[in-house]
């Protein structure tokens, strides 16, 4: 599976629209990309994912540039209980499970 | 949502003795489940992946002795870590996966304590 980059860390006003990039330029055509969050001790939670589109749930929005090499995840309006690390993965779908591995994510902090 | 439910949420046991984990996804039929291992200020780390009826596929360094991962139905996979010691404190978070593209949903952990 291609490797994700993100930044370590971000800070975001509540209220505000969060914006969390994350960058895979080695993924591959078949391959996903997914975003989950983790809250302090507690399992990770799956927000979207998307192959090329932009896809927009109830919880937030994901760009993927054309060239699919970047995205960026949109919390569209932040709350203190959105602070949480963020995991961008990227993994293939072959009509098999297949894993998923955890980098080391974005610790979004959500301040008023 | 899918549920994934993970129980129990935290045990403390001596040395020696043997921890049994449950992970049940409760509104779906997992084909794969996976099981984790999150040391503190560390990610999540992939220690082996189980098909239901089938043996589990251990990461590498993973013990396939010391952790024992039983999946007998499309709904319910355990993790049995055997002879616990202090280094296997840890916390220890399921995963259920339909199928395809379908995402994994995670159960909300175990926390292990080992005295």
């Amino acid at each position: 599976d291609a490797k994700t980059t993100q930044p370590t860390s971000m800070d975001c006003a509540e209220g505000r629209a969060a914006n969390l990039p994350c960058n895979h330029s080695t993924i591959s055509g078949n391959e996903y990309v997914y975003w989950y969050r983790q809250i302090h001790s507690q399992g990770p939670q799956y927000i979207i994912h998307g192959l090329k589109n932009n896809e927009t749930n109830e919880m937030a929005s994901l760009i993927i540039t054309e060239d699919r090499k970047s995205s960026t995840l949109i919390l569209p309006h932040a709350t203190l209980r959105d602070t949480a690390v963020y995991y961008c993965i990227v993994r293939a779908n072959t009509g098999t499970a297949s894993k998923l591995t955890f980098g080391t994510g974005t610790r979004l902090q959500v301040t008023l | 949502g899918a549920v994934v439910s993970q129980h129990p949420s935290w045990v403390i046991c001596k040395s020696g003795t043997s921890v049994k984990i449950e992970c049940r996804s409760l509104d779906f039929q997992a084909t794969t489940m996976f099981w984790y291992r999150q040391f503190p200020k560390q990610s999540l780390m992939l220690m082996a992946t189980s098909n239901e009826g089938s043996k589990a596929t251990y990461e590498q360094g993973v013990e396939k002795d010391k952790f024992l991962i039983n999946h007998a139905s499309l709904t319910l996979s355990t993790l049995t870590v055997t002879s616990a010691h202090p280094e296997d404190s840890s916390f220890y978070i399921c995963s259920a996966h339909r199928q395809g593209v379908q995402p994994q949903h995670f159960g909300d952990g175990t926390r292990l304590s080992i005295l």
